[in-house]
């Protein structure tokens, strides 16, 4: 059984640029969460997407967008890239919001 | 202040050294806490889970929870060069929100 599973590995990006993160969640889970963490910090949450439409955010501004699909996986979305968006971004799922979150191995993005 | 206040070490211990991992928290609301570990370029993993206050033993590890001092605690036995890694507490249950809310992580280096 694959646990959840994220692509790219990692990619450097100039500022203004935009990104797209992919995240396949674990099988049987519903609910996919975003988080950033900066190098030396702890995840920071940015939103959760659960049966299509997001259903919390977090503290992240206009320029973090997602979408979740009908088979559960989900994109992060994040335009005019800043070099404080420079981060390891992890993708966690869950079957429900309540539910144990099992997080991917991140995507290392590199902002120039 | 940060809701959730972690040393980010490092802690360098011998094998076989008890150890000690601690987060102090401001919102008395949390009343779930979670540790995570997390290899470099991985994923954080879920190492233990505690309800409110109290002690909970799973193997080598010992998770303490004091509400009224709002204290958390990680106890590692008989340490092992495998347990090198950051270990992140993270607690939740505000208003009804299931997200965590992370630590910065502690780096532990347990040398042979």
């Amino acid at each position: 059984d694959a646990g959840v599973t994220q692509s790219p590995t990692h990619l450097i990006k100039t500022r203004g640029q935009q990104v797209t993160l992919r995240c396949s969640p674990k099988s049987g889970h519903d609910t996919v969460s975003w988080y950033q963490q900066a190098l030396g910090q702890g995840p920071q949450f940015i939103f959760q997407y659960y049966e299509e439409e997001e259903r919390q955010r977090g503290n992240f501004p206009d320029r973090f967008s997602g979408h979740q699909f009908p088979n559960y996986s989900s994109e992060l979305n994040v335009n005019a890239l800043l070099l404080g968006d420079s981060a390891l971004y992890l993708c966690a799922s869950s079957l429900g919001g309540e539910g144990e979150q099992f997080f991917g191995p991140g995507t290392r993005l590199t902002v120039l | 202040q940060k809701e959730v206040e972690q040393d980010p070490g490092p802690l360098s211990v011998p094998e076989g050294a008890i150890v000690s991992l601690n987060c102090t928290y401001s919102n008395s609301a949390f009343q779930y806490f979670m540790w995570y570990r997390q290899y470099s370029r991985k994923g954080p993993e879920l190492l233990m889970y505690t309800y409110s206050s109290g002690n909970k033993e799973d193997g080598r590890f010992t998770a303490q929870v004091d509400k009224s001092s709002k204290y958390i605690s990680l106890f590692i036995r008989d340490s092992q060069p495998s347990d090198s890694a950051t270990y992140l507490c993270a607690m939740t249950g505000t208003g009804g929100s299931y997200i965590p809310t992370f630590g910065r992580g502690t780096s532990l280096i347990v040398h042979p």
